[in-house]
């Protein structure tokens, strides 16, 4: 069965250092994606960043990049240069190709604080 | 740019009472979602939407459920007889594809109350 599995419930950084959200998963499909959402304090969800199971490359966007290690099964987020409004909880998810509706599956998420 | 709306932002019902939550789903997408977060918990998946029927539905999406698809526009989500526990954000999300790499859109959500 798909799990996605994210085990720091908080994390602290200080602004503008860079910080790591782990992201474990684990799937029998070869073919998936990943992705980071946002949920700040006012509730919405917004999405970060995507890795698909096949790219070569680590996928980048801004300050967010995604360390994809496949043999390891881990996606985590790197968040650089961190600013106040990163304050937030961060939300591994995953989405298989042959799941039948294309259902992201979340992982419990991690509250970033983000220090002045 | 395009986005998913939900209407309303926050519902406040009596359990037992029956409550529909609406969604405006990105008008070129043809995917479209519910998903639920009890406070302070993850986001749950519960049922998935293309050509006009589910094509997937968690075991939280029980007979108390339903979605419907009314016009070319809206998507809703009804609870015929609210508990407590349905308490919850309910979020709509759309997508063009249901591929792996294809990102959906979330809605703001629904904060729904049952008193």
């Amino acid at each position: 069965a798909q799990k996605i599995t994210q085990t720091q419930p908080g994390m602290f950084v200080q602004e503008k250092e860079a910080v790591t959200l782990d992201c474990t998963y684990d799937t029998s499909d070869p073919s998936y994606g990943l992705f980071w959402y946002k949920q700040p304090s006012s509730g919405e969800m917004i999405f970060l960043i995507y890795q698909g199971s096949y790219d070569q490359q680590n996928a980048t966007e801004g300050r967010y990049s995604l360390n994809f290690q496949k043999a390891r099964k881990s996606a985590n987020l790197v968040i650089s240069a961190s600013q106040l409004g990163d304050s937030a909880m961060y939300f591994c998810a995953m989405r298989e190709v042959y799941n039948q509706g294309g259902k992201l599956i979340f992982g419990q998420g991690t509250e970033l604080s983000v220090k002045p | 740019e395009p986005e998913v709306t939900q209407t309303p932002s926050h519902q406040v019902t009596q359990m037992g009472q029956e409550v529909i939550l609406r969604c405006v789903p990105i008008s070129n997408h043809l995917y479209f979602y519910w998903y639920r977060q009890i406070l302070g918990q993850k986001v749950e998946f519960l049922v998935s939407f293309y050509n006009n029927e589910i094509s997937e539905k968690s075991e939280i999406f029980d007979d108390q459920f339903s979605v419907e698809r009314p016009d070319g526009s809206n998507f809703t989500l009804k609870i015929r007889s609210t508990k407590l526990e349905d308490s919850a954000m309910y979020f709509c999300a759309s997508s063009a594809l249901g591929s792996s790499y294809n990102e959906q859109f979330f809605g703001p959500g629904t904060r729904l109350t049952v008193l």
